[in-house]
């Protein structure tokens, strides 16, 4: 069950910018830090970005994260074809007492 | 290098319990939490539950009534187990660690595919 909404659908263009948010509650975001995980087809998941806006070793800057409130977001710049996969948001959230995922987005490169 | 890697049945029958081990390997199993999570096919991630080394669980509550967690930190791996299975817990199953310091999934299995038919 997410608790964590997502567009399902995001699109860019190579070298556009492409936003997908993340809307929780005081329960989730709204009291604990995000991360973001991109899993492209077939593969599993990994660490995009951490604690809101912080991106692990190897990861390329054109990612970045931001959080407000209970609401987050991650911005791709610079959009490339090996961008295309599916992304999720996810956080602790105090009354499940348990992770939380979004929905997911699945991102095209047109 | 830290690797995960999940094993146990691709296929399980309805009302039987899915039993899945992670093998942790180069590096330790203690002071870090392990969770389970699972993804149906062409569906999105979910949060199954999560083991600190000493053993202490939290669970999914929508789980919680059908599953156990253990651990056994002298062969660097921890267990899932899901009672009274249906159609609905096929997926594939991934184990994951959480870093304190970054307090997020940093490593992931690269998931094994369980699939409760008869």
């Amino acid at each position: 069950q997410s608790v964590l909404t997502q567009p399902p659908s995001a699109s860019g263009t190579p070298g556009q910018r492409v936003t997908i948010s993340c809307s929780g509650s005081p329960s989730n975001i709204g009291r604990d830090t995000v991360n973001w995980y991109q899993q492209l087809p077939g593969a599993a998941p990994k660490l995009l970005i951490y604690i809101n806006n912080q991106r692990p070793s190897g990861v390329p800057d054109r990612f970045s994260g931001s959080k407000s409130g209970a609401s987050a977001s991650l911005a791709i710049s610079g959009l490339q074809s090996e961008d295309e996969a599916d992304y999720y948001c996810a956080a602790w959230d105090d009354s499940l007492n348990g992770y939380v995922f979004g929905t997911g987005t699945k991102v095209t490169v047109l | 290098q830290v690797q995960l890697q999940e094993s146990g049945p691709g296929l399980v029958k309805p009302s039987e319990t899915l039993s899945l081990t992670c093998t942790v390997s180069g590096g330790s199993i203690s002071d870090y939490y392990w969770s389970w999570i699972r993804q149906p096919a062409g569906k999105g991630l979910e949060w199954i539950g999560r083991i600190y080394s000493s053993g202490y669980t939290n669970y999914n509550p929508s789980l919680r009534s059908r599953l156990s967690m253990s651990v056994d930190t002298s062969n660097n791996q921890f267990s899932l187990s899901l009672r009274s299975v249906t159609a609905a817990d096929t997926a594939m199953y991934y184990c994951a660690r959480r870093q304190w310091e970054l307090d997020a999934f940093d490593i992931w299995g690269q998931g094994t595919m369980v699939t409760v038919s008869s």
